[in-house]
């Protein structure tokens, strides 16, 4: 089966500009994750979608990050207006949740540099 | 607030030999966790996954172990090899909501 898509694979910006992310999940999975890895770091949950619902944005920094899930589908991830310290890879993950199934399916991210 | 805790940062290890990352959560209600490989340029990947009502694993080469009472789960590579060399992700969830990932551990297996 077709992994979690994500584009574009690197993008520079520099601060106080807007950038976003697309994400596509492994067809089927109710489930779709965005998280932040800063260099050295573990990655950190921002969002978290049942289907097109939110149930977990407790992390993600309101005032500049936004994120939908349209049609409990594809996904998009926003920063506006971007700031150094946002300089990261984003990664999408999605899980199918069936039957207690709780592995996460990770695409390869999205290298953002804020300069 | 809730917190993974992971140890060691590095470790480099022979070729063969054995390798040990243990890792630390703080929120009781945890009852998944996943450990996860992440290799240069590429998403984490799910090596091995424990539930909290289970104390051991074991997949090949692969074992963790969980300690519910001390809040600790550990994973062990046995016969470690060049392609094991990468980045290890240990992470805690409750019921898959609220996965909290630990800061990593940077593997090397000398040839």
């Amino acid at each position: 089966e077709a992994g979690v898509a994500q584009s574009p694979r690197y993008k520079i910006i520099e601060k106080r500009q807007s950038v976003a992310f697309w994400c596509n999940p492994i067809s089927g999975h109710a489930t779709l994750y965005w998280y932040q890895q800063i260099l050295g770091q573990g990655p950190k949950l921002l969002i978290q979608f049942q289907n097109n619902g939110v149930v977990d944005d407790s992390q993600l920094p309101k005032d500049r990050f936004s994120a939908e899930r349209l049609k409990g589908v594809d996904s998009t991830l926003k920063i506006q207006p971007a700031k150094l310290e946002d300089s990261a890879v984003y990664l999408c993950a999605s899980s199918s949740q069936v039957k207690g199934l709780m592995e996460q399916f990770f695409g390869p991210g999205t290298r953002l540099t804020v300069l | 607030g809730e917190n993974v805790e992971q140890h060691p940062s590095t470790l480099s290890v022979q070729e063969g030999d054995s390798a040990v990352i243990k890792c630390t959560y703080s929120d009781s209600a945890s009852n998944y966790f996943p450990w996860y490989k992440q290799e240069l340029g590429k998403g984490p990947q799910l090596i091995i996954d424990i539930r909290s009502n289970v104390g051991e694993k074991k997949d090949q080469r692969i074992a963790v172990t969980l300690n519910k009472t001390a809040k600790h789960f550990s994973l062990h590579i046995t016969e470690t090899q060049p392609e094991d060399s990468a980045v290890y992700f240990c992470a805690a969830s409750t019921g898959g909501f609220k996965t909290i990932f630990g800061a990593g551990t940077r593997l090397f297996v000398k040839a």
